[in-house]
């Protein structure tokens, strides 16, 4: 059963440090958006990418974040420096191509102290 | 850019009742709008979808129907039960970017 991983699964870090978060879509798939997940915002879509490239990241401040694909099994979203107002699930969703489906990753817990 | 906005953000029924829960689009060139549940502490999954060609579609319990001139949507749960409790939302693609726009949830709770 293909699945969307996403490591870590929890993350406490103090404000001020970086914060990676790492993303392995499903094989064959080539659409990748980052969601960040509050209670007051819903779904936000920070970034995604199609075929690796980026397409739109206009969700994301762009002075503290950073979306990259280095390859088509790897999408990385990076905060430097984290601060606690971006504690909030972190959720990557990958869709294959020539399909509509958007599967959802189990998410990353962040936590900014 | 695409905005999507749900509509309740909270909704309460009794069992076997029915729940809906309506979205709204701003981009025409808007042309798939799926629905996803999420349960507390899991990932979003999706439930039903609908393309813009297509004005009604159903599976089982749940129906999504679509009205492209007004750009809303709705999603129909009938006889509820509590296993239907959970967040849901509404999205839109759009139509040349693929981009993946989500309304802000509505939490459903179906009450035995």
């Amino acid at each position: 059963d293909a699945r969307v991983t996403q490591t870590p699964r929890d993350k406490v870090t103090e404000m001020g440090q970086e914060v990676t978060m790492r993303c392995q879509p499903i094989l064959g798939h080539n659409t990748v958006f980052w969601y960040r997940q509050t209670m007051m915002q819903g779904l936000e879509l920070l970034a995604y990418f199609r075929n690796r490239a980026p397409l739109d990241d206009s969700g994301m401040p762009k002075d503290r974040f950073s979306a990259e694909m280095p390859d088509a099994t790897l999408a990385t979203l990076k905060i430097q420096p984290s601060e606690p107002r971006d504690s909030a699930v972190y959720f990557c969703a990958s869709v294959p191509g020539g399909g509509t489906e958007a599967f959802f990753g189990q998410g990353t817990r962040l936590t900014v102290v | 850019g695409e905005n999507v906005e749900q509509h309740p953000s909270t909704l309460s029924v009794q069992e076997g009742d029915s729940a809906v829960i309506k979205c709204t689009y701003s981009d025409s060139a808007s042309n798939y709008f799926p629905w996803y549940k999420q349960e507390l502490g899991k990932r979003p999954q999706l439930i039903i979808d609908i393309r813009s060609n297509v004005g009604e579609k159903k599976d089982q319990r749940i129906a999504v129907t679509l009205n492209k001139t007004a750009k809303h949507f709705s999603l129909h749960i009938t006889e509820t039960q509590p296993e239907d409790s959970a967040v849901y939302f509404c999205a839109a693609r759009g139509g040349s970017n693929y981009k993946l726009t989500f309304g802000k949830g509505t939490l459903l709770t179906v009450n035995p």
